[in-house]
């Protein structure tokens, strides 16, 4: 039974560009919700995404969208890339917007140079 | 504002030797605690959520306490395969869904 699947693992961008990170939730999970984690730092709530809408959104500017696929599969776009950008980016997904549990990604890794 | 955080930062053990780690909170209506382990490169483990004072949840060498101000994670003879940094999240009311976490501990159990 697969996990929730990220892609790519990493990736470097200059400042200034604009990249798509991709996500698949666990078998079964309808939900899916989007965190930046900083060196060293806890992960930071971006967004939710629950039946192709955006449920809820975080402290982020709006450079930060996303999107959700029929298919429960998600996109998370950063346009306009700052250095501060750069963190490990998780995917976690969910059976229902309030579930108790989450299953996270390994993340992708964003280097912004 | 509502908040999370964790003690210590670091925190290094003898193989066999008990500890614990704290989470302390102070959110508007606690949702549920929620514990997690993440190993370098990987995203966050699921280990527990706690929703009441007074509840535990035990898994492995693993137990997981809740007051009305902070939850602790004890850890009962610790092997090198628990080293890891251990996160605590919280849900609160008028949160919505989303989990906040504090900045974790950084376990390592040395033989």
């Amino acid at each position: 039974d697969a996990g929730v699947t990220q892609s790519p693992t990493h990736l470097i961008k200059t400042r200034g560009q604009q990249v798509t990170l991709r996500c698949s939730p666990k078998s079964g999970h309808d939900t899916v919700s989007w965190y930046q984690q900083a060196l060293g730092q806890g992960p930071q709530f971006i967004f939710q995404y629950y039946e192709e809408e955006e449920r809820q959104r975080g402290n982020f500017p709006d450079r930060f969208s996303g999107h959700q696929f029929p298919n429960y599969s998600s996109e998370l776009n950063v346009n306009a890339l700052l250095l501060g950008d750069s963190a490990l980016y998780l995917c976690a997904s969910s059976l229902g917007h309030s579930a108790e549990r989450y299953t996270f990604g390994s993340g992708t890794r964003l280097t912004v140079v | 504002e509502d908040q999370v955080t964790q003690s210590p930062e670091a925190l290094r053990l003898q193989e066999g030797e008990s500890s614990s780690l704290n989470c302390s909170y102070t959110v508007s209506g606690l949702r549920g605690l929620f514990w997690y382990r993440q190993d370098p490169g990987k995203g966050p483990e699921f280990l527990f959520t706690l929703y009441s004072a007074g509840e535990e949840k035990e898994k492995e060498r693993l137990k997981a306490t809740l007051t009305k101000k902070e939850s602790f994670l004890h850890i009962t003879a610790p092997k090198p395969e628990d080293s890891a940094t251990y996160l605590c999240a919280v849900r609160f009311t008028g949160g919505g869904n989303k989990l906040t976490f504090g900045t974790g501990t950084q376990l390592k159990v040395e033989l």
